[in-house]
């Protein structure tokens, strides 16, 4: 399994609170995502990385921003929770093979109430 | 985006085969994959299929590929209740990094 755990795991947030979840990746990785993961959607992509700052947005990024300043981290801020962003949030990696298989961390619960 | 769609829920009985169906919209799909998610747990991928292929197995599972009706499947042999998971296939374009995944199936396995 590819090193990959998140931070924290849980959380219970207030409305309107920034909240900040942690990927630390120990594969040297070059890509990074972020995906939000709810009843009946799957998971779609918030944003992902293809390098040392640089970043892109998926498919729900509105409401998110993400930060990368090294290899092994990529940041996702909730810059002010609300009550729609209440998912677990999964952490990714991939290498640069062809294949584009990516490994995922174990998950982050977030309440936001 | 990308459209990828699956069953919400297969139930079988142990020892059986089971048969997860999923089909997709994009036409330059490159890559298929089939992961699995056991409770409170992370994504594992399971297996892949390159779109030039028709078949791939390993050991109990067997993915098949049906190009021109998009049309992927992935059938595990004899059925364990370890097997009980939720499924989810994802397809990646050529030369891109993004996976689209579908909802997943929910495979539960009766003793």
């Amino acid at each position: 399994d590819a090193g990959i755990t998140q931070s924290p795991r849980h959380k219970v947030t207030e409305t309107g609170t920034p909240v900040t979840l942690r990927c630390h990746q120990t594969e040297n990785h070059r890509y990074m995502y972020w995906y939000r993961q709810d009843p009946g959607h799957g998971l779609r992509l918030i944003h992902y990385s293809y390098g040392v700052k640089d970043t892109d947005k998926g498919e729900v990024s509105d409401g998110y921003s993400v930060s990368r300043s090294k290899t092994e981290d990529f940041l996702l801020t909730l810059e002010s929770a609300t009550s729609s962003q209440t998912s677990v949030y999964f952490c990714a990696t991939s290498g640069t093979g062809e294949t584009y298989e990516q490994y995922f961390g174990p998950g982050t619960r977030l309440t936001v109430t | 985006g990308e459209d990828v769609e699956q069953s919400l829920f297969l139930s079988v009985r142990e020892g059986d085969s089971s048969v997860i169906n999923c089909t997709y919209t994009d036409s330059s799909s490159t890559y298929l994959y089939w992961y699995k998610q056991e409770p409170g747990a992370g994504l594992q991928l399971l297996t892949y299929i390159f779109s030039n292929m028709d078949m791939k197995q390993d050991q109990r599972l067997t993915v098949l590929l049906n190009k021109k009706d998009k049309h992927l499947s992935l059938r595990i042999a004899d059925t364990q209740t370890g097997d009980s998971a939720i499924y989810f296939c994802a397809e990646s374009e050529t030369g891109a990094n993004n996976l689209f995944f579908g909802t997943g199936t929910r495979l539960t396995v009766i003793p």
